[in-house]
């Protein structure tokens, strides 16, 4: 069974400041791994996805990840915060050939204070 | 750029009434994924369509069915309904054959069970 961990319920980061979002993954074979950032009352939306390739993955809004197959991590990554920034983000793993679904971890509410 | 639609927005019923989610996914993409998200939790895989054929199933309930029409909208059918079936549902669409493996979520219908 696949499974993502993201052990850290909220993070708290001063505008100006970089910010991390940690997520850990379990499974059997390649992982596909994707974050996705939730607004109030909104649907998901894509950030950016890790597949093959530079461990080191840029996505909209300034955002990067860092896949990292040794201690199968897959953190968020930003240099500087924005106020706007403020969600709750998730990180998901699929693995191919298998199901196509997204599963997902628990999500990590970021605030970021002026 | 085209979006996942979804209708109808907000729905709410009582117990042991009947609803239909709609889902509408971009153009040209052909596999269409639903998510259940309760209250504070991570979206739950339920079921998945491409070019209109359930190609994989989740922790769907038997009171729940759904399907892919010939233009890929897709509707999933919630009988019975139960208190606990509150919660906020995704409809999300990808490429099946592509690869971009990314899949884009619609902006979700809150049911509410009375």
């Amino acid at each position: 069974a696949q499974s993502v961990a993201q052990p850290e319920d909220q993070v708290n980061v001063a505008e100006g400041n970089p910010l991390t979002v940690k997520c850990t993954y379990s499974v059997s074979g390649n992982p596909y791994l994707f974050w996705y950032v939730q607004y109030p009352n909104r649907g998901l939306q894509f950030l950016l996805k890790y597949i093959t390739g530079d461990n080191l993955v840029k996505g909209s809004y300034g955002f990067e990840a860092e896949f990292n197959k040794s201690q199968t991590s897959f953190h968020l990554k930003k240099p500087s915060a924005l106020v706007s920034d403020s969600a709750l983000y998730f990180c998901a793993v699929r693995v191919p050939p298998g199901r196509r679904a997204l599963t997902f971890g628990s999500g990590t509410r970021l605030q970021v204070q002026p | 750029a085209a979006g996942v639609i979804q209708s109808p927005r907000h729905l709410i019923k009582e117990k042991r009434e009947t609803a239909t989610l709609k889902c509408y996914p971009i153009p040209r993409h052909d596999t269409v994924y639903w998510y259940q998200q309760g209250p504070g939790q991570d979206p739950q895989f339920l079921i998945s369509f491409y070019e209109k054929m359930q190609s994989d199933k989740g922790s769907i309930p038997d009171r729940f069915s759904a399907q892919q029409f010939s233009d890929y909208h897709s509707e999933l059918n919630m009988s019975s309904l139960e208190l606990g079936d509150s919660a906020l549902y995704f409809c999300a669409s990808s490429e099946g054959q592509g690869t971009t493996y990314e899949q884009y979520f619609g902006p979700g219908t809150r049911l509410t069970v009375t």
